[in-house]
């Protein structure tokens, strides 16, 4: 059974940094990229980032260009999002999904984790 | 870039069909054949429902069906059932190493 499982979701200051985990079960982490997508509360669905199989090519929203990074452990089958200058917007569940490609839909989800950036 | 284009709401009842829109332009869905959709029940994570413009999943009932028409996608629920009430969100393939979500859809099944 395909299961994700995102941690490291909580409250932070604005300006401040988070690290998103997911950790995957189930299925060849190796054969597939990977991505995050969030939700705002009450808001529709945004896609965050998305990184290739090898970890060699990632690709970025522009929402979040520049403060976010993807990245991913095969050894571990772990994804992680790290997340720097964080602003009051960017509240939200963050989800990861396995993706083959970048055409590809997002095809298992995690059940996601809270992020919330507030004074 | 802008999210695409969908009705906040629609409704149907029991049995009859409902078709949700989503429209963008011709630099997503008007481009690209990459056009997804995805059922959302209320504090859960999204469902795949349909991809590649009309292809359905394994274990997704044939009730459910997409279509393209230039710019705009459609998804058609045909012999609507309690159970298909939940939020509908697009998805495309929007060109430039981006993809790009519709603000959703709340189906009422009356």
């Amino acid at each position: 059974e395909v299961q994700m499982l995102e941690s490291g979701g909580g409250l932070v200051q604005p300006g401040g940094s988070l690290r998103l985990s997911c950790a995957a079960s189930g299925f060849t982490f190796t054969n597939y990229a990977m991505g995050w997508v969030r939700q705002a509360p009450g808001r529709g669905l945004e896609w965050v980032s998305t990184i290739r199989d090898t970890g060699g090519a990632t690709y970025y929203a522009d929402s979040v260009k520049g403060r976010f990074t993807i990245s991913r452990d095969n050894s571990k089958n772990t994804l992680y999002l790290q997340m720097n200058s964080l602003r009051a917007d960017d509240t939200a569940v963050y989800y990861c999904a396995t993706v083959k490609g970048l055409v590809d839909p997002f095809e298992y989800w995690g059940q996601g984790t809270l992020v919330t950036v507030s004074s | 870039q802008s999210a695409l284009t969908q009705p906040p709401s629609a409704s149907g009842s029991l049995g009859q069909s409902v078709t949700i829109t989503c429209t963008g332009t011709n630099s997503d869905i008007g481009r690209y054949n990459y056009v997804s959709w995805y059922q959302q029940d209320p504090g859960k994570a999204p469902r795949l429902m349909i991809h590649d413009v009309t292809q359905r999943p394994s274990g997704v009932p044939d009730r459910f069906s997409g279509s393209k028409s230039g710019n705009t996608a459609s998804l058609t629920v045909s012999g609507l059932q309690a159970e298909d009430e939940a939020d509908y969100y697009c998805s495309s393939f929007a060109g430039s190493n981006s993809v790009i979500f519709g603000g959703g859809t709340k189906l009422t099944v009356l």
